[in-house]
C-alpha cells in the first residue's frame, strides 16, 4: 500500500513563527500536493509538484511556500504564521491518471 | 457557483438503511473521485472513475457523463459507515482536483 506519511498530527505555532510541515510518500508519485481543509470551505489547493524542484500554486498561495528537493519529500512552509492560517493541512501524492493517497493530516493552531 | 455540488449536505439513517449521496459538476473532467473521512482522521480514496459503475464491498459508485452527476451507495449501513463523505473531480491535463463540501454521514444503530 502506498503510504504517505506527514511528520506531526497536531502542532501549535506562535504567530510570525516560520513553519515547516513536511510530508513523505513511499510510491515514487510524480505528484504532490499540500491542501488546506477548513469547516464549510472544503478542501483547496494550496501549492502541487509535478517533479522534483517543480511547483505551481494552487486556488491559495499567498503566505506559503514549498519546496521538492526530492522526489519522494513535499514540504510546506509558513513564511510568518498567522491566526488565519490555523487549519487542517492535508498533503497527497498520486501517480499520472492515477488515484490519489492522502496523508493522515496536520492540525495546525496558530496563536 | 461551485463547481462540484453535494446533496445532502447531512444524512441520518438508521442501521441497514440504503445510502445515496449525489455529486454534480459543471466541468470537464478526466476522473471523479469518492474519499471517506472518518472525525479527526485522514482521508481514504474510496473510487476513482471515469465512467460507468464500480463496486467494492457494501460501496457502489456510478457515474453519468452526460449528465455531469455521480452517485456513491451503501448498502446494508453500519455505525461505523458513519464519516463525512467528499467527491472530487480530477480536470483534463493535469492531476488537481476540486473538491465538494463533503456529505456528513451518521448511521444510528
Amino acid at each position: 500500500d502506498v503510504k504517505v506519511t506527514q511528520s506531526s498530527r497536531y502542532l501549535v505555532k506562535r504567530t510570525g513563527e516560520k513553519v515547516f510541515l513536511e510530508c513523505v510518500q513511499d510510491m515514487d508519485h510524480e505528484n504532490m500536493f499540500w491542501y488546506r481543509q477548513d469547516p464549510g470551505l472544503g478542501l483547496r489547493l494550496i501549492y502541487f509538484s509535478y517533479d522534483v524542484k517543480m511547483k505551481e500554486k494552487g486556488d491559495i498561495p499567498e503566505g506559503y511556500s514549498v519546496s521538492r528537493e526530492k522526489k519522494e519529500r513535499f514540504s510546506l512552509i509558513l513564511e510568518s504564521a498567522s491566526t488565519n492560517q490555523t487549519s487542517m493541512y492535508l498533503c497527497a501524492s498520486s501517480w499520472v491518471r492515477g488515484g490519489y493517497t492522502f496523508g493522515s493530516g496536520t492540525r495546525l493552531t496558530v496563536v | 457557483k461551485n463547481e462540484v455540488e453535494q446533496s445532502p449536505q447531512n444524512l441520518t439513517a438508521q442501521e441497514g438503511e440504503f445510502i445515496t449521496i449525489n455529486c454534480s459538476y459543471s466541468v470537464g473532467i478526466s476522473a471523479l473521485h469518492w474519499l471517506q473521512q472518518h472525525p479527526g482522521g485522514g482521508i481514504v480514496s474510496l473510487f476513482m472513475l471515469s465512467s460507468g459503475k464500480k463496486k467494492h464491498g457494501r460501496l457502489i459508485a456510478t457515474i453519468n457523463i452526460q449528465e455531469k452527476h455521480s452517485s456513491l451507495h451503501i448498502t446494508a449501513s453500519h455505525p461505523r459507515d458513519s464519516a463525512v463523505y467528499i467527491c472530487a473531480v480530477g480536470n483534463f491535463g493535469n492531476e488537481k482536483l476540486t473538491f465538494g463540501t463533503g456529505t456528513r454521514l451518521t448511521i444510528i444503530p
